[in-house]
């Protein structure tokens, strides 16, 4: 059974400065997704990871995918209160699947 | 473009009653997903569907049924209303295995 696990699960960080989310899933996964969701809404997707070394960049998020070490990140540079919000990762559940497990999400506070 | 449409947006039921979440998508799909969202849980996968007349249990499947009669629609059933299912419930669709694409959600409390 997949299981994905982010860390921290609560990041409050100062606006300019620069954090790392982790995301670290149990077994094989094809793809690695990112999500946004804002306090009250809906999730919205930032980043479809679909391969090894796979990076993508929007803005001041960066997510990266290793499969050998089932770890994706989530960069934020030179952080933004627009920033704040909760972020998800979620693992497709092997070859052949077509269900996504999702980790508990991580509530991200930018102060001033 | 609509996107994912949900309703009801809210609602509160009585313990034993039944009551269908309706999901609609209007970007010709053919995957189709209900999540369920516990406060510091994430989303757990209740049922999901690949095409149309094709469903399958996700996780947390208990309590619930679906149908998927045409592309666009994947009604979530509830019957016999518990406690343990006040939450919030998403629906989402995505072209085969690409992003995921979220309705608003509906907040369901059983009392």
């Amino acid at each position: 059974e997949l299981k994905v696990e982010q860390n921290p699960l609560f990041l409050s960080m100062q606006e300019g400065k620069n954090y790392t989310i982790y995301c670290n899933y149990s077994t094989t996964s094809d793809r690695l997704y990112w999500y946004r969701q804002d306090p009250g809404k809906s999730l919205e997707s930032l980043f479809v990871l679909l391969s090894n070394g796979a990076v993508k960049q929007e803005g001041r998020l960066m997510a990266s995918l290793d499969t050998k070490a089932r770890l994706s990140t989530l960069h934020i540079t030179a952080a933004v209160h627009d920033l704040s919000a909760t972020y998800f990762c979620a693992a497709l559940s092997g070859a052949g699947s077509y269900q996504l497990t999702f980790g508990k999400g991580t509530k991200l506070s930018v102060i001033p | 473009n609509a996107g994912v449409t949900q309703t009801p947006k809210f609602r509160i039921l009585k313990i034993g009653q039944s009551m269908t979440l309706q999901c609609a998508q209007d970007m010709n799909h053919n995957y189709m997903y209900w999540y369920r969202q516990d406060p510091g849980m994430g989303l757990k996968l209740i049922y999901y569907s690949v095409g149309a007349g094709i469903t399958d249990k996700g996780e947390v499947p208990n309590g619930y049924n679906v149908s998927r009669s045409t592309t666009e629609d994947f009604p979530l059933r509830l019957e016999l209303a518990a406690p343990s299912q006040t939450s919030v419930y998403f629906c989402a669709s995505s072209y085969s295995l690409g992003e995921l694409f979220f309705g608003e959600g509906s907040r369901l409390t059983v009392l």
